[in-house]
């Protein structure tokens, strides 16, 4: 049973870069039938899809956040990877990790709370 | 503000029926059959209920179902149980720009 597990630093100071890793249990990354997403979610308030990435390398951003996104692979470690620059407070939250079966997320991490402040 | 709107909060007693509503546009709930719901107890993980408008995954209750009528996506409990006291978010594909958007959220309170 395909498991994920996100990792990562618990707290960034405002303007950095906040880097989440999540990684693979109980499957494989390079399935064509797949994409790697992350959803994140501010405490208290609602889902907000992130990015997405496929194990050949095609990525999706959300509009809203893609200036500032890097979304990555690495199949030989079985994780991928998320990077988000010059954060505010505004992206404190629980960010997930996903698997994209068509257009539906599921499973998901167990999250990982990012605390950004000075 | 999220792109779907959602009810912020709705109730029903233990076997009764409720409904909650996800309304978009034509640019995403009405342009394509690609709703999901997801249910989210307090400090857990969301957990796919619905994909694709009306299909269950393997272990979802026949309890939960799944509707769309033009821009609006409906996730409809019957024979409500304690347990399905939770957050209810829906999600749907929104074109190759937008991607994926979640509404805000459905609180259901089993009274």
């Amino acid at each position: 049973q395909l498991q994920l597990q996100e990792s990562g630093p618990g707290l960034v100071k405002p303007s950095e870069t906040l880097s989440l890793t999540c990684a693979l249990s109980g499957g494989s990354i390079d399935s064509t039938s797949y994409y790697w997403g992350w959803i994140r979610q501010p405490p208290g308030k609602g889902l907000e899809w992130i990015a997405s990435i496929s194990y050949s390398g095609t990525t999706f951003y959300n509009p809203s956040l893609q200036s500032r996104l890097t979304i990555s692979v690495d199949t030989s470690k079985i994780q991928f990877s998320l990077s988000l620059t010059s954060v505010t407070a505004a992206d404190t939250a629980v960010y997930y990790c996903v698997r994209h079966g068509g257009q539906w997320f599921d499973p998901w991490g167990q999250g990982t709370l990012v605390t950004v402040s000075s | 503000q999220s792109a779907l709107t959602q009810p912020r909060s709705v109730s029903g007693s233990p076997g009764q029926s409720v409904t909650i509503s996800c309304t978009g546009t034509s640019s995403d709930v009405g342009g394509y059959n690609y709703v999901s719901w997801y249910q989210q107890h307090p400090g857990k993980v969301p957990k796919l209920m619905i994909h694709d408008v009306t299909k269950r995954p393997s272990g979802v209750p026949d309890r939960f179902s799944g509707s769309k009528s033009g821009n609006t996506a409906s996730l409809t409990i019957s024979g409500l149980q304690p347990e399905d006291e939770a957050d209810y978010y829906c999600c749907s594909y929104a074109g190759s720009y937008i991607f994926w958007v979640f509404g805000g959220g459905t609180k259901l309170t089993v009274l």
